[in-house]
């Protein structure tokens, strides 16, 4: 099964701080997501990455930056955390080329609260 | 444009009852559709897929969908809801791309 890793399951930051949430996934996918998930809003994408190097700003990019030096690793960047920040972040990764279909492969979440 | 909606953000089923949990969508193109568990302070599994052929998915543990075009819909039916099946459930669309749009999500509580 393919396996999508998110470095920390839990993370508490104090405002202003520069946080790096990593994710790596093990089966050559080319795509890759950041969202993040607050309750009655459900899963919003924050950027996604169809190859390396390359990335794309998805619905809410706003406070993000990302990275994506290699194919396995997609790194989400708080570049100057605040409180609304504090959320569910999930990483997930798909194999599907630009015509989806296969359906996402999602990471177990990194739960980030800044203080 | 494409989006979704998932009708009641709670829903509760006595154990041993029919789970109905609805999703309707809206599309440019044939969609493919998508429905995702989540666990308490997990991430998402997916449960099951249309997105071409046979409009009954059948997906994990017992859950399966209709695709059914002209209501545009995609709702989630377990015949026999059992305590395990607590959780939160996802529905989402793809116009044939990479990019999915997620629902808001539906909490499932089973009662014993």
């Amino acid at each position: 099964d393919v396996k999508v890793t998110q470095s920390s399951r839990y993370l508490v930051k104090r405002t202003g701080e520069k946080v790096f949430l990593e994710c790596v996934q093990d089966m050559d996918h080319e795509n890759m997501f950041w969202y993040r998930q607050d309750p009655g809003l459900g899963l919003r994408l924050i950027y996604f990455s169809y190859d390396v190097k390359m990335k794309e700003k998805g619905d809410i990019p706003e406070g993000y930056s990302v990275s994506r030096e290699k194919k396995e690793r997609f790194s989400l960047i708080l570049e100057s955390a605040s409180t609304n920040q504090t959320s569910m972040y999930l990483c997930a990764s798909d194999a599907s080329g630009s015509r989806g279909g296969n359906g996402y492969t999602f990471g177990s979440g990194t739960r980030l609260t800044v203080v | 444009a494409q989006s979704v909606t998932q009708l009641g953000s709670h829903v509760s089923v006595s154990e041993g009852a029919l789970v109905l949990l609805r999703c309707n969508y809206s599309s440019s193109v044939p969609p493919y559709l998508f429905w995702y568990v989540q666990y308490p302070n997990q991430g998402l599994q997916l449960l099951l897929k249309y997105t071409t052929g046979a409009t009954l998915v059948k997906g994990i543990n017992g859950f399966e969908a209709e695709f059914k075009k002209s209501e545009t819909s995609f709702h989630l039916t377990k015949p026999s809801a059992h305590m395990s099946d607590a959780a939160e459930y996802f529905c989402a669309v793809s116009s044939r791309t990479y990019k999915y749009i997620f629902g808001t999500g539906t909490r499932l509580k089973v009662l014993a």
